[in-house]
């Protein structure tokens, strides 16, 4: 079963403006992960959060975390053409031998 | 990072046919792998994970016979769609684990499109 939810599901912006995808799961958490994935094409790791972290920069990327709500959210500044992608928010194993546990994603559209 | 490669990136063949999918860590020994599908607009469900040595643990609902899975080396996980169908046609991602010191880390493969005929 999926453990992370994001919302929304889709969103369209022009490039420049910002993007904000939230995140939110079930059972307590370690770390969470975000992952993009262009059409046709793998997952990129994109940040990982720990659970002993509030925020986190990557580039143009913004992490926050909230443990007592069990969210997170994604933030992309001054978005651009080519990150239109899905993204995915992606909670840890419980085991040696389990694996991530993949919300349903985000499909972000930039238009030029 | 580590990379994890696929081969081959896209297939097509004709209903009945059975396909591999190659799975390979390039930089890393992968005691563990995992095979996803992922559907159209669909998020990744895991189909089944491969332990080096020892036979695959499928998710329910996927059928063993079906998805043959072999994981003969450290770094090599096969999955061999049987006796496919279009209904079979979908994205196969693979994965790697890699233990880093304080825990491990998941790499994944770029993808194989498979389309059944």
């Amino acid at each position: 079963s999926q453990q992370g939810e994001e919302d929304p599901q889709a969103l369209s912006i022009q490039e420049g403006e910002n993007a904000t995808m939230n995140c939110s799961y079930k059972t307590s958490i370690n770390n969470l992960q975000w992952y993009r994935q262009n059409s046709g094409r793998g997952l990129v790791h994109l940040i990982l959060i720990r659970s002993n972290e509030r925020e986190k920069h990557s580039g143009r990327l913004r992490v926050t975390l909230d443990t007592s709500k069990k969210s997170s959210s994604l933030l992309i500044t001054a978005s651009r053409a080519a990150d239109t992608a899905s993204y995915f928010c992606a909670t840890p194993p419980r085991g040696r031998y389990s694996t991530l546990t993949f919300g349903k994603g985000t499909m972000l559209l930039v238009s030029p | 990072g580590a990379v994890v490669s696929q081969h081959p990136s896209r297939v097509i063949c004709k209903s009945g046919t059975s396909v591999k999918i190659e799975c390979r860590s390039l930089d890393f020994q992968a005691t563990t792998m995992f095979w996803y599908r992922q559907f159209p607009k669909q998020s990744l469900m895991l189909m089944a994970t491969s332990n080096e040595g020892s036979k695959a643990t499928y998710e329910q609902g996927v059928e063993k016979d079906k998805f043959l899975i072999n994981h003969a080396s450290l770094t090599l996980s096969t999955l061999t769609v049987t006796s496919a169908h279009p209904e079979d046609s979908s994205f196969y991602i693979c994965s790697a684990r890699d233990y880093r010191g304080d825990g491990y880390e998941q790499y994944f493969g770029p993808g194989t499109r498979l389309t059944v005929t």
